[in-house]
């Protein structure tokens, strides 16, 4: 699976829209992006997930560029609850095992 | 549709004991996921498994820990022997089955914490 690099911790304001970058530039074409986020040493949580276009669901959005190197993902109005730890994962088709790097600390400020 | 039930979610063993892990997968799902999360350390793979069978298990440690997802009931992670370096928080996820190039989003359940004294 890909390698993602990604920032090791960002600042949002309440209620602003939080980006999180995550680059990947070897990922290949059967390769899927995944976010999930860990809260506190609860379980992760699943967020989105996308190969090639633009992902949209009630948490969060996914952007991911043309060449596929890099994606964004973004939670349009962040609140306390959102302060966690964010994974962006490469993963193939059919069976997986996930690996986890060491993410992004989002803190969200009031 | 419940989520991944994990138990039990605090878990105390002295040196030496037996440690056993539950996890029910969600409805549907029939691949079981472990994963071990060290303090201030990130989630590593352990063990893959389907019903009655261990797809991958390069993660496991090769003594005194074992998994098993039999045809009835949760899947069992057991760690023979405890060690004070066992103690972590045990993660256990679930997908379904859905074959061919699609990839099939795992969902975590909310971990047990292992604590050995």
């Amino acid at each position: 699976d890909a390698k993602t690099t990604q920032p090791t911790s960002m600042d949002c304001a309440e209620g602003r829209a939080a980006n999180l970058p995550c680059n990947h530039s070897t990922i290949s074409g059967n390769e899927y992006v995944y976010w999930y986020r860990q809260i506190h040493s609860q379980g992760p949580q699943y967020i989105i997930h996308g190969l090639k276009n633009n992902e949209t669901n009630e948490m969060a959005s996914l952007i991911i560029t043309e060449d596929r190197k890099s994606s964004t993902l973004i939670l349009p109005h962040a609140t306390l609850r959102d302060t966690a730890v964010y994974y962006c994962i490469v993963l193939s088709g059919g069976y997986q095992k996930v690996t986890f790097g060491t993410g992004t600390k989002l803190q969200v400020i009031p | 549709n419940a989520g991944v039930m994990q138990n039990p979610r605090h878990l105390v063993r002295r040196r030496g004991q037996e440690a056993r892990l539950r996890c029910s997968p969600m409805k549907g799902h029939s691949h079981v996921y472990w994963y071990r999360q060290l303090p201030e350390e990130g989630l590593k793979f352990m063990v893959y498994l389907q019903k009655e069978n261990i797809i991958d298990e390069s993660g496991m440690p090769k003594e005194r820990f074992s998994a098993e997802f039999p045809k009835e009931g949760p899947s069992i992670l057991r760690i023979q022997q405890v060690v004070r370096g066992d103690s972590a928080a045990y993660f256990c996820a679930s997908s379904p089955s859905r074959g061919g190039a699609s990839t099939d989003t795992q969902y975590f359940g909310p971990g047990t914490r292992l604590t050995v004294l």
